[in-house]
């Protein structure tokens, strides 16, 4: 398709287990971001990444997010030992490129992750 | 610190006008965007302001003001659909995005 795709739409995990999360971003976009919106709490980036087949560069937060990008259109966001803390909407974007001040965003619909 | 604020929520009747605010406090600045989200959707773009003044696109226009950080997505002849959440959010120096916690926008008839 034209748009950014996530799967799965809806994830249940136990507490204390590993989860990953994927994103198919647009053709051709260079920077690809992940970033996790709680309600009345807005969205927090959790990483993002440049050009292909790199690890995630931000770094934040670290620990247990990470991101895998194994094609240039492609990013898996790992979360290792997930808390009830994690719930939350995991959004995915991507965008042509970083530096251009016009740094428009397109977004998946989001994985809504529930930890028990 | 980076922060962004702006209205938790607002209401508005069908066929009015309602202006959302925006204040922003980032290291840095590279622009201004207004995204709408629906409940259960992805944000989908809406505008950007890098410049100051008011920029107009149909029914939605976006005004910035640098000097003072602020910002606000004003709606004309609003129709039930525009009902949903309104997230502003400010690219910093590293041209990432810092993002506001939305404003929740409930048009009545």
């Amino acid at each position: 398709g034209a748009g950014v795709s996530q799967s799965p739409r809806y994830k249940v995990a136990k507490r204390g287990r590993d989860v990953a999360l994927r994103c198919d971003s647009i053709s051709g976009h260079v920077t690809l971001y992940w970033y996790r919106q709680t309600l009345g709490q807005g969205s927090e980036v959790l990483t993002y990444s440049q050009s292909d087949a790199q690890r995630d560069k931000s770094g934040r937060p670290s620990g247990r997010f990470s991101a895998e990008r194994p094609e240039r259109s492609v990013s898996t966001l790992k979360i290792q030992r997930t808390e009830q803390g994690d719930s939350a909407v995991y959004l995915c974007a991507s965008s042509v490129w970083t530096g251009l001040a016009k740094n428009i965003q397109y977004f998946g619909a989001g994985t809504r992750l529930s930890v028990l | 610190g980076q922060n962004i604020d702006q209205p938790t929520e607002m209401t508005a009747t069908e066929g009015a006008i309602v202006q959302i605010n925006c204040t922003y406090q980032t290291s840095g600045f590279n622009g201004l965007f207004w995204y709408q989200q629906h409940a259960g959707e992805a944000p989908t773009f809406l505008s950007y302001n890098v410049l100051d003044g008011l920029e107009e696109k149909g029914r939605f226009s976006s005004f910035l003001s640098r000097s003072k950080g602020y910002s606000y997505l004003l709606l004309k002849e609003l129709q039930m659909k525009d009902s949903a959440s309104y997230l502003c959010a400010a690219l910093d120096s590293n041209y990432q995005l810092i993002w506001g916690a939305g404003t929740k926008l409930i048009i009545k008839p």
